[in-house]
């Protein structure tokens, strides 16, 4: 079983849409839990920490739930900026160094 | 805004042939990683290195592979003999903590192995 699996989509919505995204991770050990976003072609950036009380960021929301051994993330108000693909990283390791990402969610937020 | 940079940002390489990848770390940073991301698949963490050792590795981080912090500034990645599977984008990372979950990649360099 992957470590992190997420459905890789495509995500096609129209602007101002809300769309959703959800990991699953398999080691219930992890530690910490993140959303990147990574674009075409391009390095991954940190969008959010998830935290097991849900945190907000603007038009973002993440949520962890532990039992179920998943995360999300909410988008609001889609905007033609927020296609990319979204990556779901769980922290596992002992030292807290390795860092697994999932496949990513690809995201098209269509005029 | 300090960031993380590389070098080269695309190599083209003869197979079998040994590959160095260079990153410059954001200067306050400890820990460092290098990951790679084979075109169209997910990001693969490879390698981390704190206080000038490898602190942990994945099994993909074989003895073909080697880090090396050769000064204060400078992280690499050497790839002793390189094989076709190894054309990857390689993402070189930094971060000032540990379990920050905060990582800063560089642009990454594409490697092409013919």
């Amino acid at each position: 079983r992957k470590e992190v699996e997420q459905d890789p989509g495509p995500f096609n919505v129209p602007e101002g849409a809300t769309v959703a995204f959800n990991c699953t991770y398999s080691n219930s050990a992890s530690q910490s839990f993140f959303w990147y976003r990574q674009d075409c072609r391009k390095e991954p950036k940190l969008l959010m920490s998830v935290y097991s009380s849900g945190n907000e960021d603007g038009r973002f929301t993440a949520q962890l739930n532990r039992a179920s051994q998943y995360i999300s993330l909410l988008i609001r108000d889609s905007k033609l900026s927020d296609s990319a693909t979204y990556l779901c990283v769980v922290i596992r390791g002992a030292t807290g160094n390795q860092f697994y990402f999932g496949t990513g969610t690809s995201l098209t937020v269509i005029p | 805004e300090p960031e993380v940079t590389q070098t080269p940002s695309h190599q083209v390489t003869q197979m079998g042939q040994e590959v160095i990848l260079r990153c410059v770390p954001i200067s306050n940073h400890l820990y460092f990683y290098w990951y790679r991301q084979i075109l169209g698949q997910k990001v693969e963490f490879l390698v981390s290195f704190y206080n000038n050792e490898i602190s942990e590795k994945s099994e993909i981080f074989d003895d073909q592979f080697s880090v090396e912090r050769p000064d204060g500034s400078n992280f690499t990645l050497k790839i002793r003999s390189t094989k076709l599977e190894d054309s990857a984008m390689y993402f070189c990372a930094s971060s000032e903590w540990i379990y920050t979950g905060e990582l800063f990649f560089g642009e990454g360099s594409r490697l092409t192995v013919l």
